[in-house]
């Protein structure tokens, strides 16, 4: 199994563009969410999925859309890329929504200029 | 609202001695309890958890974390370090109950070195 993966793994952007930030597993689970990870502050949730077709918002959502139209694939889009938005973002994957372990992807560290 | 404390921003030790990286927590009820570690430019990765049952929960890699309902702790301890245990490690807490998980919370993480 591959796990969870993450593409691109970097990536610079200028103030106002868009991009898609892509993320699959294979492992069958149906709970996938996305985190952003800023020094000093832990990682914080932005959006998650219990299910194809399912998706809400996680703690830091604005800025950012998602959508899950299958099990494997949870893509995050920034819709006008701020300065903010800079930082390392992780895709995870558990097999339930309670109690269990998360699967992380390697990341991908976005810069916006 | 609940949170997650890793009092210490850097811990040191020798290689071969004890280490211990501390986290406690504040949540509504009884919690579900997670230590993941990071390596440079990696994700994260699951160490151990507490669901439920024996407060000693071990977990990859020989290291082992304790959960002490009173003192809303769960810290996480090696008997013997080896310089490969060198990461950025989170503790993570999440109340129980249906769709806990979009309620995890991560603290602000230890950077762990050991000295050889």
């Amino acid at each position: 199994n591959a796990g969870v993966t993450q593409t691109p793994k970097f990536q610079v952007l200028k103030t106002g563009q868009s991009m898609t930030l892509q993320c699959a597993q294979d492992m069958n689970h149906e709970y996938m969410s996305w985190y952003r990870q800023d020094p000093g502050m832990g990682l914080r949730l932005i959006h998650y999925s219990v299910g194809a077709g399912i998706t809400d918002q996680g703690e830091v959502p604005n800025g950012y859309n998602v959508s899950r139209s299958t099990t494997e694939d949870f893509p995050l889009r920034l819709l006008s890329a701020a300065p903010s938005q800079t930082s390392v973002y992780f895709c995870a994957s558990s097999f339930q929504s309670s109690g269990s372990e998360q699967y992380f992807g390697p990341g991908t560290r976005l810069t916006v200029t | 609202a609940q949170s997650v404390a890793q009092p210490e921003d850097q811990v040191n030790v020798a290689e071969g001695n004890p280490l211990t990286v501390k986290c406690t927590y504040s949540v509504s009820g009884n919690p579900y309890l997670f230590w993941y570690v990071q390596y440079p430019n990696r994700g994260l990765q699951f160490l151990l958890k507490y669901i439920t049952g024996d407060n000693l929960v071990k977990g990859s890699y020989g290291f082992e974390a304790e959960f002490n309902k009173s003192q809303t702790s769960f810290h996480l301890k090696k008997p013997s370090a080896l310089v490969s245990d060198s990461a950025l490690y989170f503790c993570a807490v999440s109340p129980r109950g249906s769709g806990s998980a979009r309620q995890l919370t991560f603290g602000s993480g230890t950077q762990l070195t050991v000295l050889p």
